[in-house]
């Protein structure tokens, strides 16, 4: 399995505060991935990397940000948290290895539940 | 866009039974084509992938073929086990459009039953 840890696992907060959601990964992969999934909509992109301070947004970005100081360390902020922001979080990685589907496919890491009253 | 369809669940099917889950893909380029899984409680796992038209991916028991001309990655399992029970995703990634995101079909789930 993939180095990717989650932190926190679970959470619950209110509406109206931050939250920051961590992931860390062991394997260096250059590429870092943030999915919420809910029912009836699969897994949707938020934000990705594609380096240190590199970052770019995905389907679903609004009301996220996120930050990527060091190679290993990808973090998703909810900045006024919102009850629509309830939902599971995965991160994911991938590399860039030049064999054909190697930079596509993705490892998730075992996800965040984040509940907002 | 690209997208990814795959046939709704919830399937429930006796130990031993054959497996179908239909996808099929709507994309730019040419895109890899995978299936991931979802144990209860559990992130996704990558359970079998194709690269290019005419390839398949196999692991577990699991095989998926990538049908350009139909546009499709259907999975298949001879002989479906209770341990088989849980959420099935098609994804492709268009690489040939630039881009390795990933975009997800909305899942099967997969109830196995002794």
């Amino acid at each position: 399995d993939a180095g990717i840890t989650q932190s926190p696992r679970h959470k619950v907060t209110e509406t109206g505060t931050p939250v920051t959601l961590r992931c860390h990964q062991t394997e260096n992969h250059r590429y870092m991935y943030w999915y919420r999934q809910d029912p009836g909509h699969g897994l949707r992109l938020i934000h990705y990397s594609y380096g240190v301070k590199d970052t770019d947004k995905g389907e679903v970005s609004d009301g996220y940000s996120v930050s990527r100081s060091k190679t290993e360390d990808f973090l998703l902020t909810l900045e006024s948290a919102t009850s629509s922001q309830t939902s599971v979080y995965f991160c994911a990685i991938s590399e860039q290895t030049g064999i054909a589907g190697d930079q596509e496919t993705q490892y998730f890491g075992p996800g965040t539940r984040l509940l907002v009253l | 866009g690209n997208s990814v369809t795959q046939m709704e669940g919830p399937v429930t099917l006796s130990e031993e039974a054959f497996l179908t889950i239909n996808c099929t893909y709507t994309a730019t380029g040419y895109p890899s084509l995978f299936w991931y899984v979802q144990y209860p409680g559990e992130g996704l796992q990558l359970l079998l992938k194709a690269t290019k038209a005419d390839d398949k991916g196999s692991n577990k028991g699991f095989e998926a073929t990538y049908r350009k001309e139909t546009t499709s990655f259907h999975l298949e399992k001879g002989s479906v086990q209770v341990s088989d029970s849980a959420v099935y995703f098609c994804a492709l990634a268009d690489s040939g459009a630039g881009s390795y995101q990933l975009t997800f079909g909305k899942g099967t789930k997969l109830s196995v039953i002794p």
